[in-house]
């Protein structure tokens, strides 16, 4: 099975500002990694993902992903935040199966 | 088009009390996911099927069981109700063909008192 760390358990960072939401994770064999998002009482949305090709991935909302094979890292970055970025950040990885892993979490908190 | 569609929202259960947790989806998706999510605990799968008929347990599977008569739906039932499955349980679904995203239903709140 394959997991999933997020190194951050809650981010609070000024509006305008820079952030990067880490994770890591541990596998043998090639996997597709994704970033969701929930807000408050709602579902999970997808971010961005990396299935292959460029390491470098774009998603909605500004924020983008860097793959690093070597670190097994996966961290999510946005240049400058907004209030409405406020919302619960999940990693997750699959490995050509059926399953999805999701690390615990990362709470953004833009304080104005 | 309503995506994943998750009913009760709410509910409150006593110990030892029964109810099925209703997911459907209008996709056509073949896969389709149950997972609890609790907090600082991130998301749990406690069943999946990859199909109509065909089901297998995930990391959290006791005390939970699952069906899939059809491909649209995907009951998750709890015969006995705990508090420790007091949580909030979320279905998915995503297209089989490739390994794509995942879509989520808006969730359920279960307390069990």
């Amino acid at each position: 099975a394959q997991s999933v760390t997020q190194l951050d358990s809650q981010v609070p960072v000024f509006e305008e500002a820079p952030v990067e939401l880490r994770c890591n994770y541990s596998s043998s064999v090639s996997v597709y990694l994704f970033w969701y998002v929930q807000y408050p009482n709602q579902g999970l949305q997808l971010l961005l993902k990396y299935l292959s090709g460029s390491t470098l991935v774009k998603g909605i909302n500004g924020f983008e992903a860097e793959f690093n094979k070597s670190q097994t890292s996966f961290h999510l970055r946005k240049p400058s935040v907004h209030i409405s970025d406020t919302a619960e950040y999940f990693c997750a990885v699959s490995d050509w199966g059926n399953q999805f892993y999701f690390g615990t979490g990362t709470s953004l908190t833009v304080i104005p | 088009n309503a995506g994943v569609t998750q009913t009760p929202k709410f509910r409150i259960l006593k110990i030892g009390q029964s109810m099925t947790l209703q997911c459907t989806q209008d996709m056509n998706h073949n896969y389709m996911y149950w997972y609890r999510q609790d907090p600082g605990m991130g998301l749990k799968l406690i069943y999946y099927s990859v199909g109509a008929g065909i089901t297998d347990k995930g990391e959290v599977p006791n005390g939970y069981n699952v069906s899939r008569s059809t491909t649209e739906d995907f009951p998750l039932r709890l015969e006995l109700a705990a508090p420790s499955q007091t949580s909030v349980y979320f279905c998915a679904s995503r297209n089989g063909r490739t390994n794509e995203k995942l879509f989520f239903g808006s969730g359920t709140q279960l307390s069990v008192l």
